[in-house]
């Protein structure tokens, strides 16, 4: 049971918009820590696709963005591309535990 | 350029103990957190626990702890996993990774450990 709930999976048509969200608590994304974003492409080790909410590291396309609100973050991406058939995964830091938590991970299909 | 590099694929038998390790190079190691991930095959990621070079203050997620240690040595600037008994069930994908306050902006390659009688 991860402390940040995402959806399993995930899916949508080449070009079209997808959601993922991340809910979490009052000791975590409530408690006004900032949500951050990896992709993982199949075999490879995660990368940083979204940092502090809603900033996009040097490289990562503006078809992905993210938002918080209250305990919840989403991403989304637009523009759909085979390319994005990955786990994306949320996190952010718990103060209760006092380390950095992932939520279980979301599998994005391209139909 | 900042790199983490780890040490290769491991095959254990369970009840052996194990250390990996993770090399960093192009940055202040004893500035920055430094931590360990585990993913199971075909699960999510979980963060373990970290460290600061710097003043050794290492910090364990509660699944892992006692479980675990991790450390650093910051002469050699390499952070360190060990296990002193391994099970089955710690087969698994182990990622360094740095975290800052703006996430984990650099991740090592993964080293693979294999528990298996």
């Amino acid at each position: 049971q991860s402390v940040l709930t995402q959806p399993p999976s995930v899916s949508g048509a080449p070009g079209q918009r997808v959601t993922i969200s991340c809910t979490g608590s009052s000791s975590n994304i409530g408690a006004g820590y900032d949500v951050h974003w990896y992709q993982q492409l199949r075999g490879t080790a995660p990368k940083l696709l979204i940092y502090g909410n809603n900033n996009r590291p040097s490289g990562v396309p503006d078809r992905f963005s993210g938002s918080k609100s209250g305990t919840s973050a989403s991403l989304a991406i637009s523009g759909l591309q085979a390319e994005d058939e990955a786990d994306y995964y949320c996190q952010s830091y718990d103060n209760s535990l006092r380390v950095w938590v992932f939520g279980g991970g979301t599998k994005l299909t391209v139909l | 350029e900042v790199q983490l590099v780890q040490s290769g694929a491991e095959v254990k038998k369970p009840g052996e103990s194990l250390k990996i390790s993770c090399k960093s190079s192009g940055y202040s190691f004893t500035t920055y957190w430094i931590g360990w991930v585990r993913q199971m095959p075909g699960r999510g990621l979980e963060w373990m626990g970290i460290t600061y070079p710097g003043d050794s203050e290492t910090r364990y997620s509660p699944s892992f702890r006692g479980q675990v240690t991790i450390s650093a040595d910051k002469s050699i600037s390499t952070a360190y996993l060990q296990w002193s008994s391994l099970k089955a069930s710690d087969t698994a994908m182990y990622y360094c990774a740095r975290p800052t306050d703006g996430g984990v902006d650099y991740w090592g390659q993964g080293t693979l450990v294999t528990v298996s009688s």
